[in-house]
């Protein structure tokens, strides 16, 4: 597609559960953010990926929380064992690395409910 | 590492012009940017600056930029109600792999 698409838009799970949030970047972008946002909150920064260099993890919370890039395209968000503090809107968002203006391009956002 | 530090909350009336402001510490990035969350959406860039400039205008806004102070503020002249939303500035952390820091964001709030 032509923008960033993340799955599922919107998730209700049990405290306790195990989630996954896909994020499909443009096609062609090196580099993958995650982030968080409670409602009516900034931006909390989870975790960057930059082509094939190790990720920056230094924003995820606890050790609950992990990302994968496969094959420098698709990224999958986990969180195990959910709590209801997890309730949040995960932004994914991509770009072309250092190149250009560096405008980063944001998807709608998948939001997780925690019950 | 970069830090960006925005006030959280801004209210004006419609038809006034809005100010919102950023300070950050990492000097070195090359654009600073001002990003827009509308109400249920991702962000969209809004604007930018070359860290070269000290002022760029694109229509209602008004980017200011001061090195020096390492202080950035957008200007809204005429302000809508359509301007209701979340602004994020951000700036690129040149030690930590070109990675992109935002703001908290500010609230602007406008009232008819």
């Amino acid at each position: 597609g032509a923008g960033v698409s993340q799955s599922p838009s919107n998730k209700v799970t049990e405290k306790g559960k195990d989630v996954e949030l896909r994020c499909d970047p443009i096609s062609g972008h090196t580099a993958l953010y995650w982030y968080r946002q409670s409602l009516g909150q900034g931006l909390e920064f989870l975790i960057y990926f930059q082509g094939n260099s190790a990720p920056d993890k230094s924003g995820l919370p606890s050790d609950r929380f992990s990302a994968e890039r496969t094959g420098g395209s698709v990224s999958t968000l986990t969180i195990q064992r959910t709590q209801q503090e997890d309730s949040a809107v995960y932004l994914c968002a991509s770009n072309a690395g250092g190149g250009g203006t560096g405008e980063l391009f944001f998807g709608e956002g998948s939001r997780l409910t925690v019950l | 590492g970069e830090d960006v530090e925005q006030s959280l909350f801004l209210s004006v009336r419609e038809g006034d012009s809005s100010v919102i402001n950023c300070t950050y510490t990492d000097s070195s990035s090359t654009y600073l940017y001002w990003y827009k969350q509308e109400p249920g959406a991702g962000l969209q860039l809004l604007t930018y600056i070359f860290s070269n400039m000290d002022m760029k205008q694109d229509q209602r806004l008004t980017v200011l930029l001061n090195k020096k102070d390492k202080h950035l503020s957008l200007r809204i002249a005429d302000t809508q109600t359509g301007d209701s939303a979340i602004y994020f500035c951000a700036g690129v952390d040149n030690n930590a792999g070109n990675m992109l820091t935002f703001g908290g964001g500010t609230r602007l709030m406008v009232k008819p």
